[in-house]
């Protein structure tokens, strides 16, 4: 059965730098389009973008266009979502999806000084 | 953006009943090839998102036939033939036509009376 398993919470401050991981355990990882799902309580869902794992294409959300940067280890079928400048707005849990059909578990960034 | 409209924000149910969720598009979601991209998915408290209906009306792998998807251009519709206790949760509506800004609607909490 595929999972995909993010990286643990993370606690971090303004301005500092974070890298969270969604491994995929299914055989497809390389074919499939892998998207990134911002959710903060009380707010909703709101799509970041996706990135192909195979060429690395990569299609962001205007919303999150340069603030954050998705790549990819074809070598450990991991892809990850990653900030150089993190706001306490970045604060909300982080959702990876194989193409919707299949979801992380979510990884709550909480920014705060 | 295409803005997504979901209402009502709140539906009390009393299970055993139907339930129905509307949703409604700053813009058509038909594609230049005829193709309308609106899924539904549901959030259950403490759970990843699920999808349960793609392309309006197609019900996922494993969605119980209880729960249907309707509409067309810009109004759709979510069904729940008859509630049940774990159908408790958050929906989401989400456009996939226009792209690379896929959006979400706001949600509707579904309550047991």
């Amino acid at each position: 059965e595929v999972q995909l398993v993010q990286s643990g919470a993370e606690v971090k401050k303004p301005g500092e730098s974070l890298k969270i991981s969604c491994q995929d355990s299914g055989h497809s990882f390389a074919n499939s389009w892998i998207g990134w799902v911002r959710h903060i309580p009380g707010r909703g869902l709101e799509w970041m973008g996706m990135i192909y794992p195979s060429d690395s294409d990569t299609r962001y959300s205007p919303s999150f266009q340069g603030h954050v940067t998705m790549s990819v280890d074809k070598s450990i079928n991991t892809a990850y979502l990653q900030w150089n400048t993190l706001r306490a707005s970045d604060t909300a849990i982080y959702y990876c999806t194989r193409q919707f059909d299949y979801w992380g578990q979510g990884t709550l960034v909480t920014v705060s000084s | 953006d295409v803005v997504m409209t979901q209402s009502p924000l709140t539906l009390p149910v009393t299970l055993g009943q139907p339930a129905s969720i509307s949703c409604r598009s700053s813009q058509s979601l038909v594609d230049s090839y005829g193709n309308t991209y609106l899924n539904w998915f549901q959030q259950r408290p403490g759970q990843s998102p699920r999808r349960l209906i793609y392309k309006v009306s197609n019900r996922d792998s494993g969605v119980p036939d209880r729960f249907s998807g309707s509409g067309a251009g810009t109004d759709f519709t979510l069904k729940i033939s008859r509630v049940e206790a774990e159908d408790v949760g958050v929906y989401y509506c989400m456009q996939g036509t226009h792209w690379p800004a896929w959006t979400f609607g706001q949600g509707t909490k579904v309550e047991i009376k």
